[in-house]
């Protein structure tokens, strides 16, 4: 069964202070693994794709990696701005559906 | 350009009435996708289209219905709605489905 497991549930960091969070994922064929952002009763917000272990890809202060069992997403000198829940999603090549992580909820105090 | 939008934002219901979801793609975008979130989880997915065509049914009963028009905006039914429908309702759409999905605001439904 394909499956979507984000850690951690919860992260509160300082303004400044590094971490990641993890996605691990077990499907079968991997089309693309995606990352969100999502801000409270909203829509989720696009950042990245991945294909194949080994990518990574950088916008501002995120990073995100992939290897064959789980994703990355690297938060570098966060501001309170980055505040949100982070979703990861894998999309199968099977049948093309995309499973949702539940999210990581970041809090970044000033 | 726009991005995906979605109608109503908001909606109150009581038990057992019909609700109806609408959602336009991204200009260029042939595939749309529902998803339902109930709080503190992931989307989970409902139906894809592509080309007015379904491509995909997540695990939710037939009382959830859809359908995509000519220009490739697309319709949620849900019938008979019971408590345990209020979420927020996500619509996204892909130039084909396989690719990267962009999703519109949301709409909330509130079922009394």
């Amino acid at each position: 069964e394909d499956q979507v497991t984000q850690s951690p549930e919860a992260l509160r960091l300082q303004e400044g202070e590094s971490s990641s969070l993890n996605c691990s994922y077990t499907v079968s064929g991997l089309r693309g693994l995606f990352w969100y952002r999502q801000d409270p009763g909203k829509g989720p917000e696009f950042l990245f794709t991945l294909y194949s272990a080994g990518e990574e890809k950088e916008k501002e202060r995120l990073k995100a990696t992939l290897t064959k069992k789980e994703s990355f997403l690297h938060i570098t000198a966060p501001k309170p701005e980055d505040s949100a829940t982070y979703l990861c999603a894998v999309q199968a090549r099977r049948d093309d559906k995309i499973i949702f992580g539940k999210g990581t909820r970041l809090h970044i105090l000033p | 350009d726009a991005g995906v939008t979605q109608s109503p934002t908001h909606l109150i219901k009581t038990r057992g009435q019909h609700v109806t979801l609408r959602c336009s793609p991204i200009s260029g975008h042939k595939s749309v996708s529902w998803y339902q979130q109930v709080l503190g989880q992931g989307p989970q997915f409902i139906f894809q289209y592509y080309e007015k065509e379904e491509r995909g049914r997540g695990n939710f009963p037939d009382r959830f219905s859809a359908r995509q028009f000519p220009n490739y905006s697309s319709e949620l039914n849900v019938n008979a709605l019971l408590l345990g429908d209020s979420a927020l309702y996500l619509c996204a759409s892909s130039r084909s489905g396989t690719e990267t999905q962009y999703f519109g605001p949301g709409t909330r439904l509130l079922v009394l």
